[in-house]
């Protein structure tokens, strides 16, 4: 079956250490997306990339870094520099030029900061 | 310009009655607008969409509702059961920049919906 697979599912770490939460996808998607999600926060935006090589900063890209190698996988780093990374992290992809963007959701992984 | 207002935050009704949870936005280059349902756990699902030449779209015992001169959509959902608790999301969708065939989505904060049996 065709979906994105985010791992590890649950993440502790300590303060000062940084983290690479994984997302592969085998749905041929070319744009990958990360989200953060807090309570009663909604889902933001950290970056996005459209194709392989190349990424942009999405709205709270501070403290976080992220790599496109592949077009299947799209890694998020949290480093230490970001603030309060306690949060659940999905990763998405959507068809390029679909005509809308479509996403289609990991089942996430959710960082606590000891 | 890029809010989407979602409310209410929480919402609880009984089983079998029709929970109405809104959105507002002011950005009007916003051409799609996508509904996301998310169980706890788990990542969020495409609902249910609609375009803004479009006053109604119905699937299933989930139907929107737009009005486009008031900027506002609305999520409404028939007969709700149990199995409809969930956290639901409205988005509205922007081409990251003119020609581009890709978009970015900006999300509400949220309604957690709870159906009582």
């Amino acid at each position: 079956d065709g979906g994105i697979t985010q791992s590890p599912k649950y993440l502790f770490r300590k303060e000062g250490q940084n983290v690479t939460l994984s997302c592969e996808q085998n749905l041929n998607h070319d744009a990958m997306y990360w989200y953060r999600q807090d309570p009663g926060q909604g889902l933001r935006l950290i970056y996005y990339s459209q194709i392989v090589n190349d990424f942009q900063k999405g709205d709270i890209a501070e403290g976080y870094s992220v790599s496109r190698e592949k077009k299947e996988s799209f890694p998020l780093t949290v480093t230490s520099a970001q603030k309060n990374p306690t949060a659940f992290y999905l990763c998405a992809s959507s068809i390029e030029g679909a005509g809308a963007n479509v996403l289609t959701f990991g089942a996430g992984s959710r960082l606590t900061v000891l | 310009q890029q809010q989407v207002k979602q409310s209410p935050q929480s919402l609880i009704v009984q089983k079998g009655g029709i929970p109405i949870i809104n959105c507002a936005y002011e950005n009007t280059a916003f051409d799609y607008f996508p509904w996301y349902q998310q169980f706890p756990g788990k990542g969020p699902a495409l609902l249910i969409a609609i375009r803004p030449d479009v006053s109604e779209k119905k699937e299933g015992r989930f139907t929107i509702s737009f009005n486009k001169s008031a900027k506002q959509f609305s999520l409404h959902i028939m007969d709700s059961q149990p199995g409809d608790s969930a956290t639901y999301f409205c988005a509205a969708s922007i081409p990251l920049y003119s020609g581009a065939g890709s978009y970015q989505l900006t999300f509400g904060k949220g309604t957690k919906l709870s159906v009582i049996p």
